[in-house]
């Protein structure tokens, strides 16, 4: 069975630098084809894609923020961390990560999602 | 990189069919067959309902159904029920080669 957990600050300041993590069980993340991605959903929103980490260390980035978000995995903690800078109130989301499996194009199952504030 | 479009809300009385459309282009939609729709109750996570078009996860109602034609990918509802209210999201893969997926707007499910 896999699982995906989100983890990080609830209440972050405006400019600091956001720092979540994405712990799973069920699958490695250097099984050939296997990925983990980010998404984030403003509340009353859409889900918006953030960034990918795939088996081989390739990542993927929203353009709009890449300059803002750094993606890494550790395979033997069995995480992905995500980081974005600079966070502003419009920031504020529940940021969900989730599973592709190997060589597919979709995403299952994800995680239970972490609401995230961005307040002064 | 914009995001698919689909209709803001559908309706259906229970036991009705509804389909809600997830429109792109041919770099997206129309250029492979890689759109899955995905399920979201309120302050649950999104589920997978359908994927690579037209097909279903295990354990997921026969009752829904995906389609595409041309840049417009479909995902029907049939026998509609009171569980099904709720939002729905499509994906598709694409061909940025910066981040090769992209959500749709989302529908919103009521069940009369």
């Amino acid at each position: 069975q896999i699982t995906l957990k989100e983890s990080g600050p609830t209440l972050v300041t405006p400019t600091q630098t956001l720092t979540l993590t994405c712990t799973f069980s069920g699958f490695s993340l250097s099984t050939s084809g296997v990925g983990v991605g980010w998404i984030r959903q403003p509340p009353g929103k859409a889900l918006e894609w953030l960034a990918l980490i795939y088996w081989d260390d390739d990542k993927r980035y929203r353009p709009s923020l890449k300059s803002r978000l750094t993606i890494t995995k550790d395979t033997s903690k069995n995480q992905v961390v995500l980081t974005m800078t600079n966070m502003d109130p419009v920031d504020t989301a529940t940021y969900f990560c989730t599973y592709r499996p190997p060589y597919t194009k979709w995403f299952d199952p994800w995680g239970q999602g972490t609401l995230v504030t961005v307040s002064s | 990189q914009s995001a698919l479009t689909q209709p803001a809300s559908v309706s259906g009385s229970p036991g009705q069919s509804i389909t809600i459309s997830c429109t792109g282009t041919s770099s997206d939609v129309g250029g492979y067959n890689y759109v899955s729709w995905y399920q979201q109750h309120p302050g649950k996570a999104p589920k997978l309902m359908i994927y690579d078009v037209s097909n279903r996860p295990s354990g997921v109602s026969n009752r829904f159904s995906g389609s595409k034609s041309g840049n417009t990918a479909s995902l029907t509802i049939s026998g509609l029920q009171a569980e099904d209210e709720a939002d729905y999201y499509c994906n598709s893969y694409t061909t940025s080669s910066t981040l090769p997926y992209v959500f749709g707007t989302g529908t919103k499910v009521t069940v009369l």
